[in-house]
């Protein structure tokens, strides 16, 4: 199984929006609504932020929101704040019992 | 509140084997899949595998070879061993519960350091 795709680095200024993409195949992000996405600071454990394509967990601001269409998933984080600024990694069921990683985006908050 | 706490030793020579183990704390062990997942430094998260409480086990075929998951419901924990480690093998281990079909995870312990050096 191959690592999803994504950008190494985003950027954006206070309050504006940026997208995050993450490509896979059909085989896994295509195929199934099990994306998830994770948020991880420096020195921390990654976070949940987004799971099933589109669901937040309890506590995640609605400034954190998820799609897909076809075999590219996107994470999109609006009014962008400084506590935002991290490294974002997508994940996809890849069948087979398989779970697979994309390769992590940088965020910087100008 | 649940957490997770990861250990074993932070060094491991060359062709020997990791020895990990997470503990669980707060909550039931039934039901979940209970995940490793890693990151060598300064680069992207690669998941190694899962064991369901059941006893169940998956692994990343790229690893499958050399890995073995176990879990100890007396305890509250689940291991992770991979044999014959490289410097490719050197990484920050997560312990991880996973959801729905083990495929995200939601709970994360703060991850342990392992070194592969002699």
């Amino acid at each position: 199984q191959s690592a999803l795709t994504q950008p190494p680095s985003a950027s954006g200024s206070p309050g504006q929006s940026v997208t995050i993409s993450c490509t896979g195949t059909s085989s896994d992000v295509g195929r199934y609504n099990y994306v998830s996405w994770y948020q991880q600071h420096p020195g921390k454990a990654p976070k949940l932020i987004i799971y099933d394509v589109s669901k937040r967990p309890s506590g995640v601001p609605d400034r954190f929101s998820g799609s897909k269409s076809g075999n590219t998933a996107s994470l999109t984080v609006s009014g962008l704040q400084a506590e935002d600024e991290a490294d974002y990694y997508c994940s996809s069921y890849g069948g087979n019992y398989n779970v697979v990683f994309g390769g992590g985006t940088k965020l910087t908050v100008l | 509140q649940v957490q997770l706490q990861e250990s074993g030793p932070g060094l491991v020579k060359p062709s020997e084997t990791l020895s990990l183990t997470c503990t669980v704390s707060g909550d039931s062990f039934s039901s979940y899949y209970w995940s490793w997942i890693r990151q060598p430094a300064g680069k992207g998260l690669e998941w190694v595998g899962r064991i369901y409480s059941a006893g169940n086990t998956n692994y990343n075929p790229s690893l499958k070879s050399r890995v073995t998951m176990s879990l100890d419901t007396s305890k509250n924990q689940f291991s992770l061993k991979v044999t014959s480690v490289t410097a490719a093998d050197a990484a920050i281990y997560y312990c991880a519960r996973g959801r729905n079909n083990g495929d995200y995870f939601d709970i994360w312990g703060q991850g342990t350091m392992v070194t592969v050096s002699s």
